[in-house]
């Protein structure tokens, strides 16, 4: 058990439907960061936040957002769903910046857009 | 673009065997190794990680050799076990990017008794 707690677990939605993913970092740590599992692209970084702060953006769409709360738990919201947004979506916790590349992930969310 | 390319896609190998994953990088700026093992339904977890100042490092049946000079990295699971059945990713980070790591696309890897 990495600490990293997400929810839920498994989500099936229609297309053009909204919906948030929730992470809740392990205690202690105050990065979170987003990555997408799909066949098609592997695991690819969407973002990273720091203290409530947003440090770092990879390839997250328009269409998705985040943030974290002063409790240092995050929401991943994605809208305006298409079916290549179905994936498997990872959170992440480190202590600090991560600059050793530690990171602790949760067991995802598995995100099936119909 | 695939910033870290890995090898091979799938991997059979028999219990006592040594399991072998390649992995290639262009970006000289990256400065940090890892390896993170997958099992289903589960997150990736940190295996065994390496800086570029060293060229292997060992924790283990576990071991990562690093040439600097070829931008490779490989992992050897010498002794494998059907336990260690699993996807591997490697890995790479570069400091000025914090947390964000650049993942390979795995290797399953099956160990038959």
């Amino acid at each position: 058990d990495s600490g990293v707690t997400q929810t839920p677990k498994h989500l099936i939605t229609a297309t053009g439907q909204r919906v948030t993913l929730r992470c809740s970092p392990r205690s202690g740590d105050l990065s979170v960061y987003w990555y997408q599992q799909s066949l098609d692209q592997g695991l690819q970084f969407l973002i990273q936040y720091y203290n409530g702060e947003e440090r770092a953006k990879g390839n997250i769409l328009e269409r998705f957002s985040a943030q974290q709360f002063p409790d240092l738990h995050s929401e991943l919201n994605l809208s305006s769903l298409e079916l290549g947004d179905s994936a498997l979506y990872f959170c992440a916790s480190s202590v600090g910046t991560a600059n050793t590349g530690e990171l602790f992930f949760g067991e995802g969310s598995r995100l099936t857009v119909l | 673009q695939q910033q870290v390319k890995q090898s091979p896609q799938s991997l059979i190998v028999q219990k006592g065997g040594i399991s072998i994953i390649n992995c290639a990088y262009e970006n000289t700026a990256f400065d940090y190794f890892p390896w993170y093992q997958q099992f289903p339904g589960k997150g990736p977890a940190l295996l065994i990680a390496i800086r570029p100042d060293v060229s292997e490092k060992k924790e283990g049946r576990f071991t990562i050799s690093f040439n600097k000079s070829a931008k490779q990295f490989s992992l050897h699971i010498m002794d494998s076990q059907p336990g260690d059945s699993a996807t591997y990713f490697c890995a790479a980070n570069r400091g000025s990017t914090l947390g964000r790591l650049y993942f390979g696309r795995g290797t399953q890897l099956t160990v038959w008794p």
